[in-house]
């Protein structure tokens, strides 16, 4: 299987700061990679998916890929208090007829006011 | 349809008795997957729905675990026998062939006792 993997952090930044967030993954032959956003108590929530080596970006949020480091980030400008929340990267790993999500451990970030 | 709806949200049991979980996906969506999250881990699979057809079931997964998804629609998740290390959220997630991303449901909070 697949390894993703995150620092656990966590991560403090202050409001309107840029959070950065780091995932590494195993496999040089996957093809996409997800972000997800996770408040406390709640179910993840997709925020964005890349594809493509480079940038993409929507709004607030830029995911970055880099397949020859094998390494996908994602920012967050202007940080807001509400974007608390712990933050999974996840590999989409297919096999045979199979497919799913593999995921990181993780990274809590706090945005304090 | 709002998204991925899972019943119940919350369960609480003894240990050695069975439960059941129901997961309802978006209509159109014919990938259904089953995860599980324990407390500081990400998602962790457990299995893979397309259409009716189960094709993948983790290895971590112990025979107590069984799922269906009869007429490709619902899909159910029974544990038999449950031990407290069962105890975890059971999230639910569905997609579409050909699309990249995966929604979750707001999960199921099983605690044995």
């Amino acid at each position: 299987q697949k390894e993703v993997e995150q620092n656990s952090g966590p991560l403090s930044v202050p409001e309107g700061a840029i959070a950065s967030l780091n995932c590494t993954y195993s496999d040089r032959g996957s093809q996409s990679f997800f972000w997800y956003r996770q408040y406390s108590g709640k179910s993840p929530e997709l925020i964005m998916f890349i594809y493509s080596n480079g940038d993409k970006e929507d709004g607030r949020f830029t995911a970055q890929l880099n397949k020859a480091s094998q390494y996908v980030s994602l920012l967050i400008r202007d940080s807001q208090p509400s974007d608390s929340a712990t933050y999974l990267c996840a590999v989409n790993e297919r096999q045979g007829g199979s497919e799913k999500l593999v995921f990181g451990k993780g990274m809590k970030l706090t945005v304090n006011p | 349809d709002t998204g991925v709806s899972q019943d119940p949200r919350h369960k609480i049991t003894k240990r050695g008795q069975n439960v059941t979980f129901r997961c309802d996906p978006i209509s159109e969506h014919n990938r259904l997957y089953w995860y599980r999250q324990t407390l500081g881990q990400g998602p962790e699979f457990l299995t893979y729905f397309q259409n009716e057809a189960q094709l993948e079931k983790s290895r971590l997964l112990s025979d107590r675990f069984s799922a269906e998804r009869p007429k490709g629609s619902f899909s159910t998740l029974e544990i038999q026998r449950t031990e407290q290390g069962d105890s975890a959220m059971y999230l639910c997630a569905s997609s579409w062939t050909g699309a990249l991303e995966a929604f979750f449901g707001q999960g199921t909070r099983l605690t044995v006792v």
